[in-house]
């Protein structure tokens, strides 16, 4: 399977519930990041983290790394309909040039019902 | 001001074909990037330039070439369209190469081959 693996692959919530993505790897990664994406849209940055950080919070987001796991997540609290989108993660890990390969999860699609 | 900008938004053609989509961004960044979307959403990394050398060329078919006439620009020529390319590809940029730079988005092309 390939590098970037997240769960689940679609979450429906209702509004004012807190939504959990979860992103899994398979090589050590240098950093990982997290990304939006409205229906027919571009990709927004979320947040990122290094692999010597344990979580990183920015307003109502909070991403947690466990590098012996090999895996990330992202925690949206106190949802609304406007999250309703499609979350990804994207690593940066060795391989490739000497600056590394970037390889996205296959995408987390979290509907929030008003 | 947009800040990546791609054009066409939409670009159907027939198979066999040649096109072209022109990427652009104005945030003086120094890094571009091509990804391709499939219909299953998942994105991949094409190609990487940065100031205008080629850096990253993941494996993808020679009739795919990138062109970048400066930094701000990343242009995708593709030859021998084949229904397999019906995806819709983005644009991307970050300020620096380097392993902790955000990428920001251009807002997409869809190509649909016939």
């Amino acid at each position: 399977s390939q590098q970037g693996e997240e769960d689940p692959q679609a979450l429906s919530i209702q509004e004012g519930e807190n939504a959990t993505m979860n992103c899994s790897y398979k090589t050590s990664i240098n950093n990982l990041q997290w990304y939006r994406q409205n229906s027919g849209r571009g990709l927004v940055h979320l947040i990122l983290i290094r692999s010597n950080e344990r979580e990183k919070h920015s307003g109502r987001l909070r991403v947690t790394l466990d590098t012996s796991k090999k895996s990330s997540s992202l925690l949206i609290t106190a949802s609304r309909a406007a999250d309703t989108a499609s979350y990804f993660c994207l690593n940066r890990h060795a391989g490739g040039t000497s600056y590394g390969k970037l390889t996205f999860g296959q995408g987390t699609i979290l509907t929030v019902h008003p | 001001d947009t800040a990546v900008s791609q054009t066409p938004k939409y670009l159907v053609t027939q198979m066999g074909n040649d096109k072209s989509i022109k990427c652009e961004q104005n945030l003086g960044h120094d890094t571009m990037y091509w990804y391709k979307q499939d219909s299953k959403k998942f994105l991949k990394i094409m190609f990487s330039y940065n100031n205008k050398e080629l850096i990253i060329n993941e494996t993808v078919p020679n009739r795919f070439s990138p062109k970048s006439p400066d930094k701000a620009h990343l242009n995708l020529h593709i030859n021998s369209l084949e229904l397999g390319d019906s995806a819709v590809y983005f644009c991307a940029s970050s300020q620096k190469l380097g392993y902790y730079n955000e990428q920001f988005f251009g807002p997409g092309t869809r190509l649909t081959v016939l």
